[in-house]
């Protein structure tokens, strides 16, 4: 079985400061790590994923992660938040044995002028 | 073109009503999925298809019933609810589902039900 924690429920961080979202996945095999952005009364937006190969994964928006294999970590960033990037973020992680796909709690952020 | 689209955008319903979900894609994806997301939770699978054909239900209750007319379309029929099935409905579609995990899974805007 796999499962996903998101350590931090809610971050408020200043416009143009750096954000760190953290994710942590359990897995007894393979995974696939994805990063998913939701906008207030929006569905899910794909931000990036990795599959295999470097672990620095560039995404849309500016943001990146950095999968790691031995701390079992997939690290959302960004170096300069905008107003409009606050969302509901959510890491989710799917096996090399299905497209099912097992979501974390979900961090908010929220970008403060 | 990636974009999957679901109507209604709203829904109000009785508790003795019957309504249905649409969502419809043309990636040519032949999975496709619904969640059910409450407030402030992440997205719960409810209902996965393949190849036009019900490949997971995750034991999500009779009065919520899935169909899948073509390869593109994509119906949540509801009967009978309960106001705790208020919720926003997403539908989702992927290239393929169970083959390999690595396909994304593109998201409709949802559809927010409420059951008086």
């Amino acid at each position: 079985a796999q499962s996903v924690t998101q350590l931090d429920s809610q971050v408020p961080v200043f416009e143009e400061a750096p954000v760190e979202l953290r994710c942590n996945y359990s897995s007894s095999v393979s995974v696939y790590l994805f990063w998913y952005v939701q906008y207030p009364n929006q569905g899910l937006q794909l931000l990036l994923k990795y599959l295999s190969g470097s672990t620095l994964v560039k995404g849309i928006n500016g943001f990146e992660a950095e999968f790691n294999k031995s701390q079992t970590s997939f690290h959302l960033r960004k170096p300069s938040v905008h107003i409009s990037d606050t969302a509901e973020y959510f890491c989710a992680v799917s096996g090399a044995a299905g497209n099912k796909l097992t979501f974390g709690g979900g961090t908010r952020v929220l970008v403060k002028p | 073109d990636t974009e999957v689209t679901q109507t209604p955008k709203h829904l109000v319903m009785g508790m003795t009503n019957k309504k249905s979900l649409k969502c419809e894609q043309h990636m040519g994806h032949r999975a496709m999925y619904w969640y059910k997301q409450k407030a402030k939770k992440p997205p719960e699978l409810m209902f996965v298809y393949s190849y036009e054909k019900l490949s997971i239900n995750e034991s999500v209750p009779s009065r919520f019933s899935p169909e899948c007319p073509n390869s593109s379309l994509l119906n949540l029929h509801l009967h009978a609810l309960q106001p705790e099935d208020s919720a926003l409905y997403l539908c989702a579609s992927s290239q393929e589902v169970l083959a390999r995990g690595t396909d994304t899974q593109y998201f409709g805007p949802g559809t927010r039900l409420t059951v008086l």
